[in-house]
């Protein structure tokens, strides 16, 4: 059973440069969470999408936007890059019954120069 | 202020030791209280689960939840240099969405020496 999938593992960028990372979900999970994490510091929540909607978000700009596809799967994208978005992004997903059981994959270290 | 304390550490003990991680928190609407666990340029890996007050075991893991005095602990027995790693504690309330959002501290780094 495939856990938590994300690509790329890592990516560089440069300022004003837009990305997009990609995550599948455990099996059996419809729920993806974002998060991003600065080095040495805990995840701060993006937003989280259910049934191809995004349901909450947590604050950060509009330039960080989102989608979930009907498999599940979900896409972040974040415009207009800049230095301070250098970061590992972690996605995670949970079950439709225990949503803040988070599983999370092995994250998107994406360096922005 | 922020909504949940941790300690950065490092914390380093001898393999075998207890060792005791802890985070207080100011938000009484948590409801749900978790410990994952993260080695370097990995994910958090959930390692307990909790919800009500009180003591949770799980082998050589013991998770302990004061709400009244908002203090979370996580107790590991018989520590290995394996245990080496960033313990995050989390906690969640209920969001505008309706979904309980998880918050993270900041993590605490444990080294376990031989």
């Amino acid at each position: 059973d495939a856990g938590v999938t994300q690509s790329p593992t890592h990516l560089i960028k440069t300022r004003g440069q837009q990305v997009t990372l990609r995550c599948s979900p455990k099996s059996g999970h419809d729920t993806v969470s974002w998060y991003q994490q600065a080095l040495g510091q805990g995840p701060q929540f993006i937003f989280q999408y259910y049934e191809e909607e995004e349901r909450q978000r947590g604050n950060f700009p509009d330039r960080f936007s989102g989608h979930q596809f009907p498999n599940y799967s979900s896409e972040l994208n974040v415009n207009a890059l800049l230095l301070g978005d250098s970061a590992l992004y972690l996605c995670a997903s949970s079950p439709r019954d225990i949503r803040e059981k988070l599983f999370f994959g092995s994250g998107t270290q994406l360096s922005v120069l | 202020q922020k909504e949940v304390e941790q300690d950065p550490g490092p914390l380093s003990v001898p393999e075998g030791a207890i060792v005791s991680l802890n985070c207080t928190y100011s938000n009484s609407a948590f409801q749900y209280f978790m410990w994952y666990r993260q080695y370097s340029r990995k994910g958090p890996e959930l390692l307990m689960y909790t919800y009500s007050s009180g003591n949770k075991e799980d082998g050589r893991f013991t998770a302990q939840v004061d709400k009244s005095s908002k203090y979370i602990s996580l107790f590991i027995r018989d520590s290995q240099p394996s245990d080496s790693a960033t313990y995050l504690c989390a906690m969640s309330a209920i969001g505008t969405g309706g979904s309980y959002i998880p918050t993270f501290g900041r993590g605490t780094s444990l080294i376990v020496h031989p």
